[in-house]
C-alpha cells in the first residue's frame, strides 16, 4: 500500500518569498491532516481536512498561511510570505476517518522549509 | 479544545531497565490516545495506541494504560534497549504532546 507522498522534500527560501507544499494521502483516506514540526518540538496541527472541508483550523496562521483540498484528496499547503520562524518540517498525514477505529494517523515523510 | 502535557521531556536510562513516560489531556471526549517513536531526521511511526473502552493494552515489551477518570495515559516500554532511544510522542486524537527524548544506556 502506498503510503502519504509529499513533495518538495527540501525547500531553502528567502524570508518574504511564498512556497508551496503537496501532498497526496494514503488511498481511501477521508481525513487529511498538515502539521508544523519545529526542530526539537512535537507535530503542531495547522489543520484538518474532513473530504475537501475544513474540520479544524485553529492554529493555522491565516494572515500568511493557506490550505485547500478542492477535490478531496491532494492538499496543498502555502505560505507568504515567509518568515524565519516558519523553519520547520511540515508533515502531512491522512486516516481513514477522523473518530473510532481506522482513525490512525499516517504521516508523510515530511517537506523541510529553511527560510533564510 | 484538546491540550496535551507530556512528561518528561528527556529521559536517560540503563539499557535492561524501564522507561515510562506520562501524558495528560484536557478533552474529555477524546476516545483515542496513539503513541508514536520519532527517530532522527525520520516522520513520527505509531507504536501503539489505546481506545477508551480499554485501560491497558500489551504488545511485547510496550504497554500503555489508560486512566480516563484521571484523563491521563502512560507509555511504558521494558528491557528498554539501545535501539529504543528516539523521541516519543504521545497523542490524544490528532493533537501531539510535546515530546520526551529518551536515551538508552549501552
Amino acid at each position: 500500500e502506498a503510503g502519504v507522498a509529499q513533495s518538495p522534500r527540501y525547500k531553502i527560501i528567502e524570508k518574504r518569498q511564498s512556497v508551496a507544499f503537496w501532498c497526496n494521502p494514503i488511498s481511501g483516506h477521508a481525513t487529511l491532516y498538515w502539521y508544523q514540526q519545529i526542530l526539537g518540538q512535537g507535530p503542531k496541527l495547522l489543520i484538518q481536512f474532513q473530504n475537501n472541508g475544513v474540520v479544524d483550523d485553529s492554529q493555522l496562521p491565516k494572515d500568511r498561511f493557506s490550505a485547500e483540498r478542492l477535490k478531496g484528496v491532494d492538499s496543498t499547503l502555502k505560505i507568504q510570505p515567509a518568515k524565519l520562524e516558519d523553519s520547520a518540517v511540515y508533515l502531512c498525514a491522512s486516516s481513514f476517518r477522523p473518530e473510532g477505529i481506522g482513525n490512525t494517523i499516517y504521516f508523510g515523510e515530511g517537506s523541510w522549509l529553511t527560510v533564510v | 479544545g484538546e491540550n496535551v502535557e507530556q512528561h518528561p521531556s528527556t529521559l536517560s536510562v540503563q539499557e535492561g531497565d524501564s522507561a515510562v513516560i506520562k501524558c495528560t489531556y484536557s478533552d474529555s471526549a477524546s476516545n483515542y490516545f496513539p503513541w508514536y517513536k520519532q527517530e532522527l531526521g525520520k516522520r513520527p511511526q505509531l507504536i501503539i495506541d489505546i481506545r477508551s473502552n480499554v485501560g491497558e493494552k500489551k504488545d511485547q515489551r510496550i504497554a500503555v494504560t489508560l486512566n480516563k477518570t484521571a484523563k491521563h495515559f502512560s507509555l511504558h516500554i521494558t528491557e528498554t534497549q539501545p535501539e529504543d532511544s528516539a523521541v516519543y510522542f504521545c497523542a490524544a486524537k490528532y493533537i501531539f504532546g510535546t515530546g520526551t527524548r529518551l536515551k538508552v544506556l549501552a
